[in-house]
Order: structure tokens, then C-alpha cells, then sequence
């Protein structure tokens, strides 16, 4: 059964320039997660959808950052510009209403770079 | 708004001894859930282990076990038999009951070194 997958694994992008990342949440569930890991501020939840629809956008750092859920199976954070603050890694989690906890599962991760 | 801390940036441990990593959190919710998650240099967040606030007795996942603490609101996690494969870095998260699944408040971690 697979996992939540993230793409690309790796980003080295130039200032300026546009970045997007993609996610696939494991089939079924109905809850995705976007969060951010750097050094200093450690994890911090961006954005997250319940059924395609974005619940709680507070996280989002900046205009320049946009998410969106077009089908249960995809999902996209979009950073444009991108600036050399934006480096950190990027999660993506999803989970399934109902099931006690919520337990969210993680994608490998993309590591963004922006020079 | 609720926080999460790990007071320990890093810990050592002889392999197969028992190590406890230790979280804390404020809240104002009564219930709530809590988490650890195990970061390996491979980046990919695992999950170990997770408790539920109305729960009374302490979850246990094989050598991982917790001190589930609700008035002093603490949660730490003992590993037992300590393995080279338990190197990683350790995050405690928090997230509250309600009506939908809220985001999860990580603390800033626990590098958990393993000496063989």
C-alpha cells in the first residue's frame, strides 16, 4: 500500500523563479496537510484540507505562498516568487476522519533550495 | 495557543540501555491527543507512538512506552533495549479534540544519539 509521495524529493531553484510541489495522499483519506521544517522555527503547519477544501490557511507565510487541492489524489504548494528564506523542507501528511487520533502520515519530504 | 517543548536538544545512550526523552505542553482544551514522531537522517517522519488525554493508562508500542502525565502536562518516552536504529531525531506533537483533524504542534526536537 503506498505511502503519501512527494515530488520532486529534491528542488534547487534561483530567486525569483516559481517552485511547485506536488503531493499524492494515501488513497481514501480525506484530510491533507502542508507543514514546513527549518532549523529555526523546527515544523510548523502551513495549510491543511478536509475533502479538497482548505480548512486553515493561517500558517502560510506570504502571498507569494498558494496551495490548492483540485481532486482528492493531488495536491500543490506553489511559492512564486521564491526567495533564499524559502529553503527548508516540505511535508505533506494526510489522514482519515475518524479513525481515533487522526494519525497523520508523512510524505519523504521536498527539500527546496533557493539561491 | 498551545505550545510544545523539548527541553533536551540532544541525548546520549548506550546501546541496549533505556533512554527517556521528555516532552511538555500547554493547553487549555481537556481533551486532546498526543504524539511522538522519529525522524531518521533519511528525513521521512515516522510515527511511534500516540496517546489520547482521556486515556488513563499509558500507551505502549513494544520497547516504546510513555509517562503520560495530564495534570503536570507531560509526556515523555522511554525506549527500552536501545538499538542502533533508534538514532534519529525525536519530535513530541500535540493536537487538539474537535470537530476536524487540526494541524499538529511539533516541538523542536530530541537528537537521540545511540553509542554501540
Amino acid at each position: 500500500d503506498a505511502g503519501v509521495i512527494q515530488s520532486p524529493r529534491h528542488e534547487v531553484t534561483e530567486m525569483g523563479q516559481e517552485v511547485t510541489l506536488r503531493c499524492k495522499p494515501i488513497s481514501g483519506h480525506d484530510y491533507l496537510f502542508w507543514y514546513r521544517q527549518t532549523m529555526m522555527r523546527g515544523l510548523e503547519l502551513l495549510i491543511y484540507f478536509n475533502n479538497n477544501v482548505p480548512i486553515d490557511d493561517s500558517g502560510m507565510p506570504e502571498d507569494r505562498f498558494s496551495a490548492k487541492m483540485p481532486n482528492a489524489s493531488f495536491s500543490t504548494l506553489k511559492i512564486q516568487p521564491s526567495e533564499p528564506r524559502d529553503s527548508a523542507v516540505y511535508f505533506c501528511a494526510s489522514s482519515l476522519h475518524g479513525t481515533g487520533a487522526y494519525e497523520q502520515y508523512f510524505g519523504p519530504g521536498t527539500r527546496l533550495t533557493v539561491t | 495557543a498551545q505550545t510544545v517543548t523539548q527541553s533536551q536538544p540532544e541525548m546520549s545512550v548506550q546501546e541496549a540501555e533505556t533512554v527517556t526523552l521528555s516532552c511538555t505542553y500547554d493547553t487549555s482544551e481537556s481533551d486532546y491527543y498526543l504524539f511522538w514522531y522519529k525522524q531518521p537522517p533519511s528525513r521521512q517522519m515516522i510515527l511511534v507512538i500516540r496517546q489520547e488525554a482521556y486515556k488513563q493508562q499509558n500507551a505502549t508500542e513494544n520497547r516504546f512506552s510513555v509517562n503520560f502525565q495530564k495534570a503536570a502536562k507531560s509526556f515523555s518516552l522511554k525506549i527500552s533495549d536501545s538499538q542502533l536504529g533508534d538514532a534519529a531525531m525525536y519530535f513530541c506533537a500535540y493536537r487538539r479534540e474537535g470537530g476536524g483533524a487540526d494541524g499538529l504542534t511539533f516541538g523542536k526536537g530530541t537528537h537521540l544519539i545511540i553509542q554501540p
